[in-house]
Formats: C-alpha cells, sequence, structure tokens
C-alpha cells in the first residue's frame, strides 16, 4: 500500500473538459507538492501547497490542500492536448524524525485528445 | 545555471554485476535522493542523504547502497545487480522537504 494513493490511474478525454485528479492518504502531511512528468523526462514541479484548505491557481490549474492536510487535488480546466503527461503529488510525512522523507503516489496517466 | 545530470542514460548490464549510476547536481543542496519508477508503482524512494557523510535508506533500499563524499555527488550502487531492478532510477535535489526538488533525466537500466 502506497503513502499517497492517487484517482484515476488513467484518464483520458477531449479537448475542452475539465477533470479533477486526486491523491489521498491516511496520513498529515506539512505540505503536498504536484509535480508533472513528460515521457523520458524527470517530473517538474507544479506548486506546492502547505496550509490546510489552501487554494492555490496557476492558469487553468487549480490546486486544494485538504483541511485536514491528508489529501489534495487537482482540478484542470478547459484541458489541451499540452496537458497531457504523468501527474505526481508528492510529500514528507508529518511529525517523522526525518522530514526529509520524500515520497510519491503511483500518478495518473493523462491524455488529452484534441 | 544549476542543473543535476545523471550517467549513463540508457545502460544494459548482466546478473550479478556491480553496478553504479551516477549523480552530480550544481545546485549546492544539501539533500539528494534515488527514485526507482516502475509502471503502476509510482516513484519509490531506494535512498537519500542529508549530506556529506550521511545516507539513509528508503522504501526499497535493499540491493542499493550510497555514499555522500561531496555535496554535488550521490552515486548508487547496485551490489549485484538483479532482473528485479530492471527499471527508470531518477536522482533528485532539494534544498528541504518544503522546496522543489529537481530531477535528473533518468537513467534506463536493464539487468539481463
Amino acid at each position: 500500500t502506497q503513502l499517497l494513493e492517487q484517482s484515476p490511474q488513467f484518464l483520458s478525454i477531449q479537448e475542452g473538459e475539465n477533470l479533477t485528479v486526486y491523491c489521498n492518504s491516511s496520513s498529515v502531511f506539512s505540505s503536498l507538492q504536484w509535480y508533472r512528468q513528460e515521457p523520458g523526462e524527470g517530473p517538474v514541479l507544479l506548486v506546492t501547497v502547505v496550509t490546510g484548505g489552501e487554494v492555490k491557481k496557476l492558469k487553468r490549474l487549480t490546486f486544494q490542500f485538504g483541511d485536514a492536510r491528508k489529501d489534495s487535488s487537482l482540478h484542470i480546466t478547459a484541458a489541451q492536448p499540452g496537458d497531457t503527461g504523468l501527474y505526481l503529488c508528492a510529500g514528507a510525512p508529518h511529525g517523522r524524525d526525518n522530514n526529509n522523507d520524500m515520497r510519491f503516489g503511483a500518478g495518473t496517466r493523462l491524455t488529452v485528445k484534441p | 545555471d544549476a542543473e543535476i545530470t545523471q550517467s549513463p542514460r540508457h545502460k544494459i548490464t548482466e546478473t550479478g554485476r556491480q553496478v553504479t549510476l551516477a549523480c552530480h547536481q550544481t545546485w549546492n543542496h544539501n539533500n539528494m535522493f534515488w527514485y526507482r519508477q516502475d509502471l503502476g508503482h509510482g516513484l519509490r524512494l531506494i535512498h537519500y542523504s542529508y549530506g556529506v557523510q550521511d545516507t539513509n535508506k528508503g522504501e526499497v533500499s535493499d540491493g542499493y547502497s550510497v555514499s555522500r563524499s561531496n555535496t554535488e555527488d550521490l552515486p548508487l550502487t547496485l551490489e549485484s545487480a538483479a532482473s528485479s531492478q530492471t527499471s527508470v532510477y531518477f536522482c533528485a535535489s532539494s534544498e528541504n522537504s518544503y522546496t522543489e526538488a529537481f530531477f535528473g533525466q533518468g537513467t534506463r537500466l536493464t539487468v539481463v
């Protein structure tokens, strides 16, 4: 069982549609990060959410951190083919002696068809 | 510009051989990480380091080792390569767990 569970695992939609992907855990996180990874490349950071209930917007992407800091969501409005990629959430569980123990979810693989 | 580089990008090795994957960063970050990425598992943490002479085991550390003799480098060694270690390996560095982790481009390792 992964510390961070992401859903759905795969998502295929048409250009212009909206979508939401989720990142859930039973653990509390000091912060969560969302990354996007393209084939043959390493992940690249999109956003970090720190405060419970926080909402951050990055153009058509809206990120929310749950009030209890155990979950997060990524909503994309009017998806475009350029949004295609693997979306990963990551975080270091709060309260561990080692707060640099960054863990990743398995990711949501998004395909946006033109 | 600061960067993080991995080498080689691709490697094929035989079962039982020792293999070392290189990771070099010029961000001057104290934290460095090694992950493996397999379909359905995402990125799994192998080893990580807070700084020079510090190393820690991650969730899938068996069969792997690292050493940190300077800030810039964290080589990953597979002591006796096994087919189960066929994977894509990513190195990353960060200032701390709340800031961005910068990733290398990955090393695709095949153990035959």
